[in-house]
C-alpha cells in the first residue's frame, strides 16, 4: 500500500538553528513527493514539490528538501529557524500512475521554534 | 483574492441533519479535490473532480455523502443524515492538469463540521 510516514509528532528547535522535519514514503515506482504548512484556522499551503531531476529542491520561506531514493525519504530543512515557521507540517506523495493526482499524506509534524 | 474559498467556515449540527458545505476553486482550474482531516491526522481523499464529472470517490465517502461540480465551476458536499463520527475539517483543493504537467494543489481554509 502507498503510505507516508512522518516519524516525529512533534520538533523542537532554537530560533536561528538549523531545522530538520523527517519524512519517508512507500510508493511503487518513482514518486512525487511535496511538503504543505498548515497555521491555525488557515488551509494547507504549499512549500516545495519533487517531481524529477535535482535532489535538492528549493521552496517558499527557505525551506528546500532532499530527495533520497535508497532511503525513501524526503526531509523538510531550514538553515536557520523562525519563531514564524511554528506550525504544522504535512509531506505528501502522490502515486505516478494514478491519474487521479490524489495526494496521499502524512500524519503531520508539528514545529515549535522556540525564541 | 483569487485562491480557494469555502463556506461556512465552521457548521454545528445535531445528529441527524443534512449539511451541505460550498467550494470555490481557483477559476481557471480544472480539477477539485475533497479531503477530511480528523484532529492528529493528515488529510484524507474523498473524491475529485475533472471539470463537473466526478471520476473518483474514496471508501471513505459512505452513501450517505454526495458531491456535484455542476458547470464545472463551484463544488458542494453533502452530508446525509450525520453521525458524530462525520466531525472533521473538510478541506478542498484545485489544481490546474493539463498534458501531464504536475502541478501541486491548492488548498482551501477548510469546513469545521461538528456533529453532537
Amino acid at each position: 500500500a502507498q503510505s507516508v510516514a512522518q516519524p516525529e509528532d512533534q520538533v523542537n528547535v532554537a530560533e536561528g538553528n538549523p531545522l530538520t522535519v523527517k519524512c519517508t514514503y512507500s510508493v511503487s515506482g518513482n514518486p512525487y513527493l511535496f511538503w504543505y504548512v498548515q497555521y491555525p484556522n488557515r488551509g494547507l499551503q504549499f512549500l516545495l514539490k519533487y517531481i524529477t531531476g535535482d535532489n535538492l529542491v528549493k521552496g517558499s520561506y527557505g525551506f528546500e528538501a532532499e530527495f533520497n531514493k535508497s532511503q525513501t525519504s524526503f526531509h523538510l530543512k531550514k538553515p536557520s529557524a523562525l519563531v514564524s515557521d511554528s506550525a504544522l507540517y504535512f509531506c505528501a506523495v502522490r502515486v505516478p500512475m494514478d491519474s487521479s493526482y490524489k495526494l496521499i499524506f502524512g500524519s503531520g509534524t508539528r514545529l515549535l521554534v522556540r525564541p | 483574492d483569487t485562491g480557494v474559498s469555502q463556506d461556512p467556515r465552521h457548521k454545528i449540527t445535531k445528529r441527524g441533519q443534512n449539511v451541505t458545505f460550498r467550494c470555490d476553486p481557483i477559476s481557471e482550474h480544472n480539477r477539485l479535490y475533497w479531503y477530511r482531516q480528523t484532529l492528529g491526522q493528515g488529510p484524507e481523499f474523498l473524491t475529485y473532480f475533472q471539470n463537473e464529472a466526478q471520476l473518483e470517490k474514496s471508501r471513505l465517502l459512505s452513501d450517505r455523502f454526495s458531491a456535484e461540480r455542476p458547470k464545472g465551476s463551484f463544488s458542494t458536499l453533502e452530508i446525509q443524515r450525520t453521525e458524530q463520527g462525520d466531525s472533521a475539517m473538510y478541506l478542498c483543493a484545485s489544481s490546474w492538469t493539463s498534458g501531464g504537467r504536475h502541478n501541486e494543489q491548492f488548498f482551501g481554509p477548510g469546513t469545521r463540521l461538528t456533529v453532537l
